[in-house]
Formats: C-alpha cells, sequence, structure tokens
C-alpha cells in the first residue's frame, strides 16, 4: 500500500521568505502526484499535478518537484505571503489505481 | 459556480440515525470520487464512480455506508446506524480527462 509522508508537520515563517514543502512516498510506480491547499474546515484546492513523466510543474510563485526514484516531491513557495498560511497537501495517485493517497499535511503559518 | 458542490455542508445527528449527504461534480466530469477526512489526517478513498458504475469501494466502506451515482451525474452516500466513529468530514471530488482531481466544500458530520 502507498505511504506518503509529509515533513514538517508544521512550520512558521516571516513574511517574504521563501520555503520548501517536503513530500515522500514509498511505492515509486506512481501515474501522477498533487498538491493541494486546505484551509482551516473548508475542502481542498488543487495547486498542481505532476505526471510520473514530468519533473516539475509551476503555477505563480509555486514550483512543484518530482523525483520517482528516490519517492520524493518538494513544493516550493516563493516571497510568502499572510494568504498563504494553510495546510498543504501532496497526494499521490499510484499506477493502476483511481484513488489518491494523502499525507497528512504541513501546516504552514505566514506571519506578518 | 461551476465547481463541485456538496450539501448539507454540516449534519448533526444522534448515534443510531441514518444520513444522507449529496455530491454534485463538475458537469462534464465522468469520475466521482468520495473521501473522509478526519482531524489532523489526509483525506482517506471511500469509493470510485466512473459514469454511474461504482468500480472502486475501499476497506474503510463497511456494510452499513452505501454511495449511488444513478444517472452518472450527482451522487449520494448514505450511513446507516451512524455511530461516534463516523464523525468527520466527507469530501467529494471529480475529474474529467483532465486528471486533476477537483474537491468540494465537504460535508462535516458530528455523531453524538
Amino acid at each position: 500500500k502507498q505511504e506518503v509522508t509529509q515533513i514538517p508537520a508544521a512550520l512558521s515563517v516571516p513574511e517574504g521568505e521563501n520555503l520548501v514543502l517536503n513530500c515522500s512516498f514509498t511505492d515509486s510506480a506512481i501515474y501522477n502526484l498533487q498538491w493541494f491547499r486546505q484551509d482551516p474546515g473548508k475542502g481542498l484546492t488543487s495547486l498542481l499535478l505532476i505526471q510520473s513523466s514530468q519533473r516539475e510543474q509551476t503555477s505563480g510563485r509555486l514550483n512543484a518537484s518530482l523525483d520517482k526514484s528516490s519517492g520524493r516531491s518538494t513544493l516550493y513557495i516563493a516571497a510568502s505571503q499572510p494568504g498563504d498560511s494553510a495546510t498543504y497537501l501532496c497526494a499521490v495517485r499510484t499506477t493502476g489505481a483511481n484513488n489518491l493517497f494523502f499525507g497528512t499535511g504541513t501546516r504552514l503559518t505566514v506571519i506578518p | 459556480d461551476t465547481g463541485v458542490s456538496q450539501d448539507p455542508r454540516h449534519k448533526i445527528t444522534k448515534r443510531g440515525q441514518n444520513v444522507t449527504f449529496r455530491c454534485d461534480p463538475i458537469s462534464e466530469h465522468n469520475r466521482l470520487y468520495w473521501y473522509r477526512q478526519t482531524l489532523g489526517q489526509g483525506p482517506e478513498f471511500l469509493t470510485y464512480f466512473q459514469n454511474e458504475a461504482q468500480l472502486e469501494k475501499s476497506r474503510l466502506l463497511s456494510d452499513r455506508f452505501s454511495a449511488e451515482r444513478p444517472k452518472g451525474s450527482f451522487s449520494t452516500l448514505e450511513i446507516q446506524r451512524t455511530e461516534q466513529g463516523d464523525s468527520a468530514m466527507y469530501l467529494c471530488a471529480s475529474s474529467g480527462t483532465v486528471e486533476t482531481q477537483y474537491f468540494g466544500p465537504g460535508t462535516r458530520l458530528l455523531v453524538l
């Protein structure tokens, strides 16, 4: 069974700082990997999706990378803002499966 | 709003009662997923539909849970004889030809 781990569980940074969130997964036979944002008590907002054949994806201040062989992905957030404060979830779709396996998330606080 | 919608947003019920949740996916999406999320955890997969066919069910989906998607559009998730352990956020997601799963706002269930 695919297991997804996110470290750290929580992170506080001052506004303007660049930061990296980490995600690791145990089964490298993945179909794709998605990063989501979740605000307290709310649903999930998709940020980026990386196909297994891709190395990275970018959207605005966000950049996600994928290294299948080592079972790792990172989400890079540039010039962080207080509005970036949320929980960030990494989810993996394994080859042959339709569902996503989620990590427990990293709770990010950006301090003004 | 053309996103995924869920109803109700909140439900409080007494142990032993039956509850039903509804999910309306993005209109052109043929794939629909149900997940459950407890506090501090990532979402866990419950079941998957492609059009009206229920193709996958997680071991988490006990006999008390049933899901339907009668016409390949909206879906319902029913929990019979609710237990306190059923208290969670129930999330619905949909996807189409693009792989990204788009999530609804969730239904928060509290079983007293």
